[in-house]
């Protein structure tokens, strides 16, 4: 258990709809990362977030957009969803997010199926 | 970013020792080495990370060579636990990416009884 929490584990929804996924991360770690894994892409990073402000970002969609609350929680929000959205969702933590040393924890993903 | 090379797949027997390589001709001299796996149905998992010296943690060593231009995860005893495809990621310490990870293909490791 690496600490970090994800809900909902499964989400199926139809195209056109607009879903939010939810991530927790470790105690003490300001920095979250998210993550999308689908067949044919592989593990893409999307956006990264450091003690409420964005920090970077990676092969996000503009249809996707994500904020980390004051409590450190963040949420990824899809809307527009297409049949290709479907993938994996991960999001990752890590104590600071500053530097190239950063370990960091993942959680097990929520698994979206747009149909 | 600097690009890694990792073999497809490799297979190993339980309870013998796993050198996973890695080729980062590419390398800058502040890019960290990072060493992630996925097990199957699972989320990535952090492994070791390393920048110039070799490293050893619980899980498994890291031995870098001298040019850095590779390097070599090292599970001491292999076992089934430890099937999982495995990441060879580098990070820069200077740029605005440092920290987030650019996941390749990885290297598939069978593990047999």
């Amino acid at each position: 258990d690496s600490g970090v929490t994800q809900t909902p584990k499964h989400l199926i929804t139809a195209t056109g709809q607009r879903v939010t996924l939810r991530c927790s991360p470790r105690s003490g770690d300001l920095s979250v990362y998210w993550y999308q894994q689908s067949l044919d892409q592989g593990l893409q990073f999307l956006i990264q977030y450091y003690n409420g402000e964005e920090r970077a970002k990676g092969n996000i969609l503009e249809r996707f957009s994500a904020q980390q609350f004051p409590d450190l929680h963040s949420e990824l929000n899809l809307s527009s969803l297409e049949l290709g959205d479907s993938a994996l969702y991960f999001c990752a933590s890590s104590v600071d997010g500053t530097g190239a040393q950063d370990e960091q924890y993942f959680g097990p993903g929520t698994r979206l199926t747009v149909t | 970013d600097a690009k890694t090379t990792q073999p497809n797949s490799m297979e190993s027997n339980e309870e013998e020792p796993v050198h996973l390589p890695c080729n980062h001709s590419t390398i800058s001299g502040t890019d960290y080495i990072h060493w992630y796996r996925q097990l199957p149905s699972q989320g990535p998992e952090y492994v070791i990370h390393g920048l110039t010296s070799n490293v050893n943690n619980r899980m498994a060593s890291l031995a870098i060579a001298e040019d850095r231009k590779s390097s070599t995860l090292i599970l001491h005893r292999a076992t089934l636990r430890d099937a999982a495809v495995y990441y060879c990621i580098l990070t820069a310490l200077y740029g605005g990416s440092q920290g987030n990870l650019i996941f390749g293909k990885g290297t598939k490791l069978s593990v047999k009884p």
